[in-house]
């Protein structure tokens, strides 16, 4: 069966500091791996997908994660953090069904 | 516009009382999904349908019940079975293999 792990229920960073969340993935061929975005009483929304291609992806609100097939990882990083990135991220692997991560809260210090 | 319409917002019930979640979508997808979640715990799959008129249990469909007469809705019941049924669902729909899920704004439900 599919699985994802998220390394780190909760990170904390300080506003302007690179943020990096943490994803593995089982091995699937081929993998489908999604981050998505959730504030506090609201639905997911999708941050970025990695399909085919390029294995650096860019997604909303300057996130990016970079697809490593020989680390089974895809991490998300932010070059600078915001106030507003405060949220619960999930990482998912899809095929038919989805298979979530735990997920990690992230806090943005002041 | 297209999307995910989760009804109501929150939802209060006695205990022993069965309910009804609503899912809508107009995003004509096939594959719709209810999941539950708790704090610390992620989401966990209840009940998915691939197509209509067909659905398989998830990992937690102890005490819940669906059902898919249309492709555009996946009505999830808690029933009076579930033990501690007090939690956050969300209902999302995705059009095919691979692809990305789509989510409604989900339904706090708050049993006493």
């Amino acid at each position: 069966a599919q699985s994802v792990t998220q390394l780190g229920s909760h990170v904390s960073v300080s506003e302007g500091a690179l943020v990096l969340l943490r994803c593995n993935y089982s091995s699937s061929v081929p993998p489908y791996l999604f981050w998505y975005v959730q504030y506090p009483n609201q639905g997911l929304q999708l941050l970025l997908k990695y399909t085919t291609g390029a294995t650096l992806v860019k997604g909303i609100n300057g996130f990016e994660a970079e697809f490593k097939k020989s680390e089974t990882s895809f991490h998300l990083t932010k070059p600078s953090a915001h106030m507003s990135d405060a949220a619960e991220y999930f990482c998912a692997q899809t095929g038919n069904q989805f298979y979530f991560g735990t997920g990690t809260s992230l806090t943005v210090i002041p | 516009d297209g999307g995910i319409t989760q009804s109501p917002k929150y939802l209060f019930r006695k205990e022993g009382q069965n309910v009804t979640l609503s899912c809508e979508q107009n995003l004509n997808h096939d594959a719709m999904y209810w999941y539950r979640q708790d704090p610390g715990q992620g989401l966990r799959l209840i009940y998915y349908s691939q197509i209509v008129n067909d659905f398989q249990k998830g990992d937690i469909a102890e005490g819940y019940s669906v059902s898919r007469e249309k492709k555009e809705s996946f009505p999830l019941t808690v029933t009076s079975a579930q033990k501690n049924p007090t939690a956050f669902y969300l209902c999302a729909s995705k059009p095919g293999w691979g692809t990305e899920a789509f989510f409604g704004q989900g339904t706090r439900l708050t049993v006493v």
